[in-house]
Order: structure tokens, then sequence, then C-alpha cells
């Protein structure tokens, strides 16, 4: 977690709300995965993202979830309509060009937890 | 189904004494990495494994990985209080491009005084 800036640090949003997840990538990094974690589990991959730039989003659901990384600016995780279920820690990791040869290794952030009431 | 299984998920042990964690799949991954988690912050990376084969030290602790690349193990040795905490194996696999990381389900380790 060198330097991946999250914000907010906790979210509580009513069902049917937005929710808005902020991440500012280590300064040069230009590779942005999103990823989720319910309590006591690991981590489930959601979203790759390169500057303006969506290259793998297999694990976001197809409905009410988006995912962008502008050229200016911190990547954005929105969720739209919130549900009870949406409810556990997304974290964000930066990383350079990654290639299989390089094993590029990512940074993680703090993560924002969101709550849904 | 999980891609990667580990085990054990839960360990409660004295100070001082030696644990395992394992990490194991049937999937042959091109990297594999161990984090390590605290309550309420983001995992932090211990090693990366890339060989099969591998050993790397870090301090008390020695991560190997399988010689076909398909299963990782955590070593810790007289563990101290300061070891409690989520442990965490993650690969990216040898099939994808991208760098996107698979995680195991973590290993909850509690180490009492």
């Amino acid at each position: 977690n060198a330097g991946v800036m999250q914000n907010p640090r906790h979210l509580v949003r009513r069902r049917g709300q937005e929710a808005r997840l902020r991440c500012s990538p280590v300064k040069g990094h230009s590779h942005v995965y999103w990823y989720r974690q319910l309590p006591e589990e690991g981590l489930k991959f959601m979203v790759y993202l390169q500057k303006e730039n969506i290259i793998d989003e297999s694990g976001m659901p197809k409905e009410r979830f988006s995912a962008e990384f502008p050229k200016e600016g911190p990547s954005i995780l929105r969720i739209q309509q919130v549900v009870r279920g949406d409810s556990a820690a997304y974290f964000c990791a930066s990383s350079p060009v990654w290639t299989v040869e390089m094993n590029t290794e990512a940074f993680f952030g703090q993560g924002t937890r969101l709550t849904v009431v | 189904t999980q891609l990667l299984e580990q085990s054990p998920q839960f360990l409660s042990i004295q100070e001082g004494e030696n644990l395992t964690v394992y990490c194991n799949s049937s999937s042959v991954f091109s990297s594999l990495q161990w984090y390590r988690q605290e309550p309420g912050e983001g995992p932090v990376l211990l090693v990366t494994v890339v060989t099969g084969g591998e050993v790397k030290k870090l301090k008390r602790l020695t991560f190997q990985f399988g010689d076909a690349r398909k299963d990782s193990s955590l070593h810790i040795t007289a563990a101290q209080p300061g070891d409690t905490g989520l442990y965490l194996c993650a690969g990216a696999r040898s099939s994808s491009n991208t760098g996107k990381l698979i995680f195991g389900q973590g290993t909850t380790l509690q180490v009492k005084p």
C-alpha cells in the first residue's frame, strides 16, 4: 500500500443511493485494479483498468456497477442503487505496466468500507 | 469453486510455536504472492515467488513455491503475538495477461502470549 490513496475510508449509504469510491494510484502507475472483500474472506477481482480503458471487467456485476480511470484524476468505482449485499470493503491496487515476464507487483490502498443501511 | 484453497482457515497458537499455512490449486500460476492484512487495512505484500521450487526467507517466515507452480506454503518459526493477522495467498494465472490476482480465502492467525 505504498502510496495508493483511497477515499473515503468509510461510506454509509441508504438502499437505493449511489456510492462513488475513489482511488488515486501510486504516482507513475498506469494500471488500476479493483477488488471486493466480504468479512472473513479473501479478495475477489472486479475490474482492471488502464488510463481511459477498461481492460478486464469480468469480475464486475453487469448491473449497477461501473468503473472508470480517466486521463486526469482518480479511478472511480460507482455503484448505483446500492443494496445491502453491496456492503463490503473495496480495495484498489495499482501497478506500472504489467507483463508475465516482469511479474510486476501491485500495491494496495487501505480500502473503502461501504455499509448499506 | 475456489481456485486457490488456503488451509487452515483459522489458527490459534501459543507464542513460540511453529506453523505452516498452505495454498493449493489445480491451476498453474506465473507467480504467487503472500500478503498480510491487519483489521481495517489493505493487504501488505510480504513476498512474491515466481520460479517452481523457489524458497524465500523473510526473517522467521519461509515461503515456498511448488515445483509445478500450483501450490505454495508459508512457514512461521517461533510465532510471536505481532504475527497475528490475516494471511492471504494470491496468484497471477499463467493463462492471464493482465496481472489480475486470484486470492485464497485467507488464514486468520492468532498468536497468544
